[in-house]
């Protein structure tokens, strides 16, 4: 059975403080590694798909990195409307593709 | 099209009571997902839709469930005969082939 399990359960940083959040998981066949983010009361919002091992992505302050056994999203610099709770996800082979999520990192950036 | 749209976004029912969700897709995506999230954890798989046929149901879902998507198009997932365990946000999600999967933001469902 696909497994997904995210390290830090929370995590508090002061601005300006770099640090990375751990998804490690096992998965027969994967397809595809997600990131989301999810602001409280409001639906995931889709920030990274990595498909293959030393696949890295980049956007704005995030970087996602996908090893064979886990991804690693990178935080450089972080601001006070980064705070969210960040989701990572593991697709399966098989038609429907589904997603089974972790139970995702809980970031706050103080000022 | 601004994304998924679901509605409502907050229902408050009594145990017992049958309850309905609506999720509209993006138009052109033709695969729909369900999911069901509770406090503290990532959303939780229940069915897949591609265009109007229900091809996969998670073991989560019950007898008590049941989701249409007649036409292809908008989705319904009802609930009857409510439990407290029903509380959650309900979590609809639409994609196209090859395309990563869109959330809406959810129908927060409140069993009293």
């Amino acid at each position: 059975e696909d497994q997904v399990t995210q390290s830090p359960e929370a995590l508090r940083l002061q601005e300006g403080e770099s640090s990375s959040l751990n998804c490690s998981y096992t998965v027969s066949g994967l397809r595809g590694l997600f990131w989301y983010r999810q602001d409280p009361g409001k639906g995931p919002e889709f920030l990274f798909t990595l498909y293959s091992a030393g696949e890295e992505k980049e956007k704005e302050r995030l970087k996602a990195t996908l090893t064979k056994k886990e991804s690693f999203l990178h935080i450089t610099a972080p601001k006070p409307e980064d705070s969210a709770t960040y989701l990572c996800a593991v697709q399966r082979p098989g038609s429907a593709r589904q997603l089974t999520f972790g139970s995702g990192t809980q970031l706050t950036v103080l000022p | 099209d601004t994304g998924v749209s679901q509605d409502p976004r907050h229902k408050i029912t009594k145990r017992g009571q049958n309850v309905t969700f609506r999720c509209d897709p993006i138009s052109e995506h033709n695969r729909l997902y369900w999911y069901r999230q509770t406090l503290g954890q990532g959303p939780e798989f229940l069915t897949y839709f591609q265009n109007e046929a229900q091809l996969e149901k998670s073991r989560l879902l019950s007898d008590r469930f049941s989701a249409e998507r007649p036409k292809g198009s908008f989705s319904t997932l009802e609930i009857q005969r409510t439990e407290q365990g029903d509380s959650a946000m309900y979590l609809c999600a639409s994609r196209s082939e090859g395309t990563e999967a869109f959330f809406g933001q959810g129908t927060r469902l409140t069993v009293v």
